[in-house]
């Protein structure tokens, strides 16, 4: 079946760090990559995506691309900032019946002034 | 544009009573629906999904139902509430079409507390 893999946290770095969150996947077929933020007591926000292999995904600093030979969406930015701070989720929608989401267990970032 | 309410935000609630969580869409016709739930420190579980109305899957055996009475509305409800049914619960839509490309949009979520 579909499964996502991320580090696991909690991850702790300073200001201006440079940030990595690994991300890997199993899926059959072609699927879609999703990465999502969620801020404390709140529901997810979507961070960027992208659809199909070498496709990058970027938003708000963010980057992610597809790389179908190791299977991996691995999130980057290159200086967090203290708004940074919330748990980040990896998920794939591969082709099926549904459609739904799998998603990993999520990784909490903490960014220290 | 689509927006997606979610209520309650939070809910204490007494173990063996009823529960009626409530998500409703605007702005988009046919949506695929979800229901998740995040136990404290563990990731998302898919509980429901629905393509349609009155059409209900189920992922995991619990002690929890959902219901779809009417196109962009999806209610999430148990009988009698269990310790271990406290979470937060989140519902989410994305677009009706066949298409692994389409994005799920979330709700605020609910904090469910059984006491």
């Amino acid at each position: 079946g579909n499964s996502v893999t991320q580090m696991e946290g909690p991850v702790t770095l300073s200001e201006e760090a440079f940030l990595t969150i690994n991300c890997t996947y199993t899926a059959t077929g072609y699927p879609s990559l999703f990465w999502y933020v969620q801020y404390p007591g709140e529901g997810l926000q979507l961070l960027l995506k992208a659809t199909k292999a070498d496709d990058k995904g970027s938003n708000k600093g963010f980057e992610a691309t597809y790389r179908k030979e190791t299977t991996s969406f691995h999130l980057e930015k290159g200086s967090v900032q203290v708004s940074d701070s919330a748990v980040y989720f990896c998920a794939l929608r591969a082709g099926g019946s549904n459609y739904k989401l799998t998603f990993g267990k999520g990784t909490l970032l903490t960014v220290n002034p | 544009s689509q927006t997606i309410h979610q209520w309650p935000a939070t809910l204490v609630q007494p173990v063996g009573s009823p529960l009626s969580l409530e998500c409703t869409v605007e702005g988009t016709s046919n949506p695929n629906l979800y229901w998740y739930r995040q136990a404290a420190g563990r990731g998302l579980q898919l509980l429901f999904y629905s393509v349609g109305i009155g059409q209900i899957s189920s992922e995991v055996p619990q002690n929890l139902s959902a219901s779809r009475p009417q196109d962009r509305q999806f209610i999430l409800s148990s009988k009698k509430l269990l310790l271990s049914d406290s979470g937060f619960y989140l519902c989410a839509w994305s677009v009706g079409v066949s298409s692994t490309a389409t994005e799920a949009f979330f709700g605020q979520g609910t904090r469910l507390t059984v006491v």
